[in-house]
């Protein structure tokens, strides 16, 4: 079983819908937890960290459940520049990043 | 703002070669990691330095070696090469005490033929 897992999808959206990516991770010392973008055979972008009291950039909000070590990440009204792959990331201990395999997402006009 | 660079960003190599790949992490980062995606993969953690003394090591096979030198920049030398050695090499860097988040470079890609 991966430390962290996701949904791999992938998610076919029209513009302006809403979508949830959940994750789960197995171990319960993870420290932090990070969204990143990833584009097709592009680096790995910080979308946002993810903190237990949720947080919310423009479109984009983080929730962070620790007692069911669960991350989701909610994008509203999506735009087609949206589409792209999602990956739940999670420290779990000395700054060493755990990938979840990733979730695709292709927002269609 | 200024971003990590890795050069060289393509890479081609036969089996058995050595092949030498370089980051420049953001300014004022004081720690490098090196992780490999395959195709098709997420990507795996590799090593970390931080201040030049190797921090953490990962799934890093035998047949590399990396070092951070006074500058801060990192090389990852691969030797014996493999066809399996073929992905996307990324470099990221933060600024450890405060345990700030990673920023990836552009990465390397590797083929072995």
């Amino acid at each position: 079983r991966k430390e962290v897992e996701q949904d791999p999808g992938p998610f076919n959206v029209p513009e302006g819908a809403t979508v949830a990516f959940n994750c789960t991770y197995s171990n319960s010392a993870s420290q932090s937890f990070f969204w990143y973008r990833q584009d097709c055979r592009k680096e790995p972008k910080l979308l946002m960290s993810v903190y237990s009291s949720g947080n919310e950039d423009g479109r984009f909000t983080a929730q962070l459940n620790r007692a069911s070590q669960y991350i989701s990440l909610l994008i509203r009204d999506s735009k087609l520049s949206d589409s792209a792959t999602y990956l739940c990331v999670v420290n779990t201990g000395g700054n060493m990043l755990t990938f979840g395999g990733g979730t695709r997402l292709m927002v269609k006009p | 703002a200024a971003g990590v660079i890795q050069s060289p960003r393509h890479l081609i190599k036969e089996k058995r070669e050595t092949a030498t790949l370089k980051c420049y992490p953001i300014p004022r980062h004081d720690t490098v990691y090196w992780y490999q995606q395959g195709p098709g993969q997420d990507p795996q953690f590799l090593i970390s330095f931080y201040e030049k003394m190797q921090s953490d090591k990962g799934s890093i096979p035998d047949r590399f070696s990396a070092q951070q030198f006074s500058d801060y920049h990192s090389e990852l030398n691969m030797s014996s090469l493999e066809l399996g050695d073929s992905a996307l090499y990324f470099c990221a860097s933060s600024l450890r005490r405060i345990q700030e988040t990673q920023y990836f470079g552009p990465g390397t890609r590797l083929l072995v033929l």
